[in-house]
Order: structure tokens, then C-alpha cells, then sequence
């Protein structure tokens, strides 16, 4: 079975600060990963997803992250953030044979201080 | 083009009652999913639906069920309504059963309070 931790349920940071949202999963098999962003009173939104290739992914909104393999982690960044960052950032994976289902985290609130 | 749609927005019912959800997949997209997204935490994944059959079940009750249409739009149903079923219903439509590329798009889901 596939399952994802995500390390800090809330990160508070101050605009145009860096910031670093962490992930782990586990898994016996090959998986795809995936940053999902949730607004207040809306649905997911895909981020970026890591299929395979280059360990470093580009995301939408000038979020990217790196695939670990080795520590079982996909950590997302963003050099300088925005008001507007502030949501709900979710960690997902999903098996290749069966990339429907989709595995979430328990989420990291983003909140970002003037 | 118009995105994954859901109805109803938000929904009350009363313990015990019966719920069904209705969502509208992105034109071409024939597989639908539907998650349950609790107050504080994470989705957690339902049914997948692929050319009107099942294709994968979540640990759900029996009292959880789905089906798809031959417009591949689809309804979640819950019977038997409990406090525990309160929670944000996501549907997610992709043009595929498998395969990371086929990326899911998510609908603004259903508010479901259950008293």
C-alpha cells in the first residue's frame, strides 16, 4: 500500500520569503507524485506532477519540486512567495497501473504574513 | 470549455436519510472519480468509473455506491446517512482509466452536512 506524510500541518511564512512544504510517502512499487493547491471553499488544483526523467519539476505559479528517491521524499519550493499562495497544499500519489486512484496527505496550511 | 461540474453546492439531510451527488466530466473525459475530503484532512478516494464500469472502490461501506452514465456524467449515492458522512464530496474526471499523463481535474465539490 501506498501512504504520504506530510511533516508540518501549518507553515507560517512573511511575503517574498522562501518557503519549503515537506513530503514523504511509501511505497513498494513505482508511483507518481503530485502537489495538489486547495482555496478556501474550492477544489483541487494540480500544482505539478513528477512522472519520470528529471527529478526537478516546474510547476504552475512559480512552484517546483524534487524528486528523492532515495529518501522517499517530493519536498515543494518556492523561492518568493505571495498573499496569494496562501491555500491548503496537498502531497499525493497514485500506483502506474492504477494512477486514478490518487493518495493524499493530510495537507500544510500555507499562510503567508504581510 | 467548462470544467468538471457538481451539484448541489452544499446539501443538509438528517442522520439516516439518503444523498445522491451528480457530477459532469470535462467533454471527452469518459473516467470519473469521486473522493471524500473530511473537515482537517486530506481527500480520501471512493470509486473510479471508466466507460460506465467500475474500476476501483475505496475502503467504503456498502452503504457508498456509484454509477456512471452513457454521457459518462455520474452520481455518488450514500444511504443511511451518518454524522461521519459531513464532508467536502470531490469528483475528478481524466480522459483515462490509468496512467499518470491523463491528469485528473477536480470539480469544486459538494458540501454535505449530515444532522
Amino acid at each position: 500500500a501506498q501512504s504520504v506524510t506530510q511533516l508540518d500541518s501549518q507553515v507560517p511564512v512573511f511575503e517574498e520569503a522562501p518557503v519549503e512544504l515537506r513530503c514523504n510517502y511509501s511505497s513498494s512499487v513505482s508511483v507518481y507524485l503530485f502537489w495538489y493547491v486547495q482555496y478556501p471553499n474550492q477544489g483541487l488544483q494540480l500544482l505539478l506532477k513528477y512522472l519520470s526523467g528529471s527529478t526537478l519539476v516546474k510547476g504552475i505559479n512559480g512552484f517546483e519540486a524534487e524528486f528523492n528517491k532515495s529518501q522517499t521524499s517530493f519536498h515543494l519550493r518556492k523561492p518568493s512567495v505571495h498573499i496569494s499562495d496562501t491555500a491548503e497544499y496537498f502531497c499525493a500519489v497514485s500506483r502506474y497501473s492504477s494512477a486514478s486512484k490518487i493518495i493524499f496527505g493530510s495537507g500544510t496550511r500555507l499562510s503567508i504574513r504581510p | 470549455d467548462a470544467g468538471v461540474t457538481q451539484s448541489p453546492t452544499h446539501l443538509i439531510k438528517t442522520r439516516g436519510q439518503q444523498v445522491t451527488l451528480r457530477c459532469s466530466p470535462i467533454s471527452g473525459h469518459k473516467s470519473v472519480s469521486w473522493y471524500q475530503q473530511v473537515l482537517g484532512q486530506g481527500p480520501q478516494f471512493i470509486f473510479q468509473y471508466y466507460e460506465k464500469e467500475e474500476r476501483g472502490r475505496g475502503n467504503f461501506p456498502d452503504r457508498f455506491s456509484a454509477r456512471q452514465f452513457p454521457n459518462y456524467s455520474s452520481e455518488l449515492n450514500v444511504n443511511a446517512l451518518l454524522l461521519g458522512d459531513s464532508a467536502l464530496y470531490l469528483c475528478a474526471s481524466s480522459l483515462a482509466s490509468s496512467g499518470g499523463s491523463y491528469e485528473q481535474y477536480f470539480g469544486p465539490g459538494t458540501r454535505l452536512t449530515v444532522t
